[in-house]
């Protein structure tokens, strides 16, 4: 059982918008910056969004963040069949003292 | 460039115990905290602790307490992991993972290529 809540999966026909919700407490999101991981089958996960909405340099701007209260949601816009993969949120917990993720959410694009 | 060169694959029995490295390369190794996480097959990301290569100082998740270590050689720039009294839950792919703030923020912008630990009997 993950600290942070994601759906398990999402779909979207390629061209479309999706987002992803990522829904924590006052001791991990709350208080803390939100980031976003991408990972492809067989390979280390890839930041694509820190500090809840900055993209590291490369990361299209297709691809948003947002955080309000305890919930963060990443958004991706003119959806690619290259975006098929699991997305992650992660961030720090201050009661726990430990980094948290979601359980990740599988994104199809049909 | 920055770079986490993890050590290769591991096949350990039950109650044994592993000890992976990554080797980092491509920035002053002491002023950026490392995390580990692993990822079990199929499964999610999990946190399993953080050092600070400056002063070798460490925190673990919870889970883990009792069973795993975290050092580092400056030296080498290199830091270690240990996981003891290995089970079958303990099969997983491991990373090393360098935040780019630098500290405890979850914020991964390099990652070594894992490491696949495998238990059993």
């Amino acid at each position: 059982q993950s600290v942070l809540t994601q759906p398990p999966s999402v779909s979207a026909a390629p061209g479309q918008k999706v987002t992803i919700s990522c829904s924590g407490n006052s001791s991990n999101i709350g208080n803390n910056y939100v980031s976003w991981y991408q990972q492809l089958p067989g390979t280390a996960p890839k930041l694509l969004i820190y500090d809840n909405n900055k993209r590291p340099s490369g990361i299209p701007d297709r691809f948003s963040g947002s955080k309000s209260g305890t919930s963060a949601t990443l958004g991706i816009t003119g959806l690619q069949t290259g975006d098929e993969a699991d997305y992650y949120c992660g961030t720090w917990d201050s009661s726990l003292s430990a980094g948290v993720f979601g359980g990740g959410t599988k994104l199809t694009v049909l | 460039q920055v770079q986490l060169v993890q050590s290769g694959a591991e096949v350990k029995k039950p109650g044994a115990s592993v000890k992976l490295s990554c080797k980092a390369s491509g920035y002053t190794f002491s002023t950026y905290y490392m995390h580990w996480v692993r990822q079990a097959p199929g499964q999610g990301l999990e946190w399993m602790g953080i050092i600070n290569p400056s002063g070798g100082s460490t925190s673990y998740a919870q889970k883990f307490q009792g069973r795993v270590t975290m050092t580092r050689d400056t030296s080498t720039s290199t830091v270690y992991m240990e996981l003891s009294s290995l089970r079958s839950e303990d099969t997983a792919v491991y990373y090393c993972a360098r935040p780019r703030s630098g500290s405890y923020y979850v914020d991964f912008d390099y990652w070594g290529q894992g490491t696949l630990v495998t238990v059993s009997s």
